[in-house]
């Protein structure tokens, strides 16, 4: 079975400074990961996904995030943060026909001025 | 042209009554989701529909009835309601790998 561990429950940081939110996975069978932020009061929107290939993925917003085969870990980062990324974010898995998303217990990014 | 809706956005009832949520999606996906997020922000999946079909149930009382009238509709009843229940229920539609989250139900019991 799967699991997605998310050591961090809150980072707190300040504007422009950089940011890693920690994913730890674990899965014996071929594994596709992602990343969903949630925007407070709001439902979850897809920020970025590991299928294949390219083991560095970006979002259109400046994150980025690298799949590790050998750490089974998938950090998210970005190298200068913005009080509008303030929200919660959750790292998840998926494995062959993407049926059912198994999320983390998400970290709260609390960017301040 | 909203994508994923649900109604109420807002649900407070007392326990031991029945309630329902209603979750509509314009984005013709086949395959649509209820999670229910605790106080923790955990995020738990409960059902999974594939074209009015119940594919996941994922341990969830019975007082919890997901219904399909069709592949653009899953609405979530619920008896009985207890205390635990109070949450925030997540609709979800799929298309292919990715997700797509409606704005959320809070749901508190007194």
């Amino acid at each position: 079975a799967q699991s997605v561990t998310q050591l961090d429950s809150q980072v707190p940081v300040f504007e422009e400074a950089p940011v890693e939110l920690r994913c730890n996975y674990s899965s014996s069978v071929s594994v596709y990961l992602f990343w969903y932020v949630q925007y407070p009061n709001q439902g979850l929107q897809l920020l970025l996904k590991y299928l294949s290939g390219s083991t560095l993925v970006e979002s259109i917003n400046g994150f980025e995030a690298e799949f590790n085969k050998s750490q089974t870990s998938f950090h998210l980062r970005k190298p200068s943060v913005h009080i509008s990324d303030t929200a919660e974010y959750f790292c998840a898995a998926s494995n062959t026909g993407f049926q059912k998303l198994v999320f983390g217990t998400g970290t709260r990014l609390l960017v301040s001025p | 042209d909203t994508a994923v809706s649900q109604t109420p956005k807002y649900l407070v009832t007392q326990m031991g009554n029945d309630k329902s949520i209603k979750c509509e999606q314009n984005l013709g996906h086949d395959t649509m989701y209820w999670y229910k997020q605790d106080s923790k922000k955990f995020l738990k999946i409960m059902f999974s529909y594939n074209n009015k079909e119940l594919i996941i149930n994922e341990t969830v009382p019975n007082r919890f009835s997901p219904k399909s009238p069709d592949k653009a509709h899953l609405n979530l009843h619920i008896n009985s309601l207890e205390l635990g229940d109070s949450a925030v229920y997540f609709c979800a539609s799929r298309l292919g790998e990715t997700q797509y989250f409606g704005p959320g139900t809070r749901l508190t019991v007194l």
